[in-house]
């Protein structure tokens, strides 16, 4: 399996604020980088995906990806309290995706 | 958009019972998954299956067993449910493998084993 290592948390922003989250890899060979938002009691979903080096953004959010020191990072610009959740980082891995344990977001008022 | 269900959000089971869960895409993908969820411990893959029949085992196979015999239908399987399986199981599924794999999530459902 590969590793995947996210900053552990819980991690509490401002509102309006930004947040980082960052995630490492252990496969040089990774090619596919995925941010999922999972609110409490519910499922995964897909935010961001990301495959070249460099910044995608969409909306207040942006994934930064470096191939070459092998981490990903997701920016939350302007949060908002609707972006209170565990962030998941995931590494493609064939079929696979290997998944990093999460960083809980809360964005206070 | 896709969907992916699974039979039940929450399940109450005792030791030694064997558990069936069910889950279906409606989405013609190839590939389903399914995993399980722990506090600290982030998603941890079960078992996969790539088409009709197959299987693979995931990273935690012991005391699993799955079941695939149609497309669009991945059961997860507890031959003798036990406390510690107690967790939140998640299905997902995806199409061919390739630059964007990404995964569809099902709703999950919580198993407590007594």
């Amino acid at each position: 399996q590969k590793e995947v290592e996210q900053n552990s948390g819980p991690l509490s922003v401002p509102e309006g604020a930004i947040a980082s989250l960052n995630c490492t890899y252990s496969d040089r060979g990774s090619q596919s980088f995925f941010w999922y938002r999972q609110y409490s009691g519910k499922s995964p979903e897909l935010i961001m995906s990301i495959y070249s080096n460099g910044d995608k953004e969409d909306g207040r959010f942006t994934a930064q990806l470096n191939k070459a020191s092998q981490y990903v990072s997701l920016l939350i610009r302007d949060s908002q309290p609707s972006d209170s959740a565990t962030y998941l980082c995931a590494v493609n891995d064939d079929y696979k995706l290997s998944f990093g344990a999460g960083t809980t977001v809360t964005v206070r008022a | 958009d896709v969907k992916v269900t699974q039979s039940s959000r929450y399940l109450v089971k005792r030791t030694g019972e064997k558990v069936f869960l069910e889950c279906v895409q409606d989405m013609d993908h190839e590939n389903m998954f399914w995993y399980r969820q722990d506090p600290g411990l982030g998603l941890r893959l079960i078992y996969f299956s790539y088409d009709v029949k197959m299987k693979e085992k995931g990273d935690i196979p012991e005391g699993y067993s799955v079941s695939r015999e149609k497309k669009e239908r991945f059961s997860l399987i507890l031959e003798s449910a036990s406390t510690n399986q107690t967790s939140m199981y998640l299905c997902a599924s995806n199409d061919e493998p390739g630059l964007n794999n990404e995964q569809f999530f099902g709703p999950g459902t919580r198993l407590t084993v007594l």
